[in-house]
């Protein structure tokens, strides 16, 4: 079965920071990787995701990931942090044959710091 | 604009008392997803109808059922909830249920259970 492995449950950097959020995956088959992020008292909101195309995928709000298969991760960047970026973000995991179905971390919550 | 609508978004029941969720949809999505989302926790799973086909995940207990009247509506039926089915309860939807597929989140709806 394929999972995905968030480290660190928070995260606290300065405003104008770098934001570096990890993620490592496990799957027997080529997985597709999403980065969500939820704000407080809302749904998730998808970030950028890994199809097999680009191994850089550049998403919304400046965000970008790398998919590194050598080191089974797929790590969230920002060059620099806004106070607005302060939320709860879930990396996923899905395979071929699971009609989306999606597995997620259990999420590392960004806190952006004056 | 298209969107995943969630009623209501908070609901108060009793131990024991029934209750519905709802979810509906303008994506004119084919497939839709009831999600449990615990403090602090990743979302988990329930089940998903691909159509009218419902799909339910092996560790989704009985008292949770679903329906799909028809495209755009999907509901969450607890039968008897008890303390621990306290959570925000997810609706999402996806176009097509291939693995590549965004899902689109709707706001959620927090469940408390007195």
């Amino acid at each position: 079965a394929q999972s995905v492995t968030q480290l660190g449950s928070h995260v606290s950097v300065s405003e104008g920071a770098l934001v570096l959020l990890r993620c490592n995956y496990s799957s027997s088959v080529p997985p597709y990787l999403f980065w969500y992020v939820q704000y407080p008292n809302q749904g998730l909101q998808l970030l950028l995701k890994y199809t097999s195309a680009a191994t850089l995928v550049k998403g919304i709000n400046g965000f970008e990931a790398e998919f590194k298969k050598s080191e089974t991760s797929f790590h969230l960047t920002k060059p620099s942090a806004h106070m607005s970026d302060a939320a709860e973000y879930f990396c996923a995991v899905s395979i071929t044959g699971t009609a989306s179905k999606l597995t997620f971390g259990t999420g590392t919550r960004l806190q952006v710091t004056l | 604009d298209a969107m995943v609508i969630q009623n209501p978004r908070y609901q108060v029941t009793q131990f024991g008392k029934p209750v519905t969720l709802s979810c509906s949809q303008t994506l004119n999505h084919n497939v839709m997803y009831w999600y449990q989302q615990k403090s602090s926790q990743a979302p988990k799973l329930l089940f998903h109808y691909y159509d009218k086909d419902f799909n339910n995940e092996a560790d989704t207990p009985d008292n949770f059922q679903s329906r799909r009247p028809n495209t755009s509506f999907c509901f969450l039926d607890i039968r008897s909830p008890g303390l621990g089915d306290a959570a925000m309860y997810l609706c999402a939807t996806s176009r097509a249920g291939q693995p590549t597929d965004t899902q689109y989140f709707g706001p959620g709806t927090r469940l408390t259970v007195l």
